[in-house]
């Protein structure tokens, strides 16, 4: 099973700061790498696929990167509104849709 | 908009069991493989199960293979989950989802508001 890690697992930031979340995973999966968005009592928003892709209607201050084992999600100008839990998920392994354990992001 | 409209959660003792149902609307529902995605409380997401358009691939998590079953009705365009033995820790809110692919890469662009289990005597 791949396995994913995420860091960190919280952190706290202030409105119009850069923040970025990583994810590893235990073995390469080219670009099979999506980044959801979890705000409380919501149900989870597809913000990036295949990486690198803003999923539509996504802000651009959202941007992914990496491919292999490495991965990013960068929110170029933390809004009041991206205070969320923030999940990587790999679809490399069918059928195992591994997710990492989240990041949370929270306000300063 | 596409929307996912999940029902069937409730309380159940350890070794009952439930059917989830989820009714999906404005899109071609043949198209998709659909999935659950499951949230024990204050826990992140594990995948549950997928089935694929005409039902020719059904997938499990190891943690629920043998004991839950997955199914869909693309005539009603409903996916189900069975869900039987039901133990404490199969405690969450249950996620129905829609798989799409881009780039051959698939993601859960679609998701319901979930319906809860609780498994507890």
């Amino acid at each position: 099973d791949i396995r994913m890690t995420q860091s960190p697992s919280s952190l706290s930031a202030s409105v119009g700061d850069r923040v970025t979340i990583t994810c590893r995973t235990s073995q390469s999966i080219s670009i099979y790498l999506n980044w959801y968005q979890q705000k409380p009592g919501e149900a989870p928003k597809l913000l990036i696929h295949a990486a690198s892709r803003l999923q539509s209607g996504v802000p651009s201050r959202f941007s992914g990167s990496g491919s292999g084992t490495d991965f990013a999600l960068t929110i170029s100008s933390l809004q009041a509104d991206d205070f969320a839990t923030y999940y990587c998920q790999q679809s490399y392994s069918t059928p195992q849709r591994t997710f990492g354990q989240g990041t949370k992001v929270e306000i300063k | 908009e596409e929307q996912l409209v999940e029902s069937g959660g409730g309380l159940v003792e350890p070794g009952g069991s439930l059917r989830l149902s989820c009714s999906a609307s404005e899109f071609t529902f043949t198209s998709y493989t659909m999935s659950w995605v499951r949230q024990a409380p204050g826990r992140g997401l594990e995948w549950v199960s997928s089935i694929s358009s005409f039902s020719d691939y059904i997938y499990y998590a190891d943690s629920v293979k043998g004991r839950f079953t997955i199914s869909r009705d693309n005539a009603k365009n409903s996916v189900f989950l069975q869900m039987n033995s039901l133990r404490a820790d199969d405690t969450a809110l249950y996620y129905c989802t829609r798989e799409a692919i881009a780039v051959t890469v698939y993601s859960f662009d679609y998701w319901g508001q979930g319906t809860p289990v609780t498994v507890s005597s």
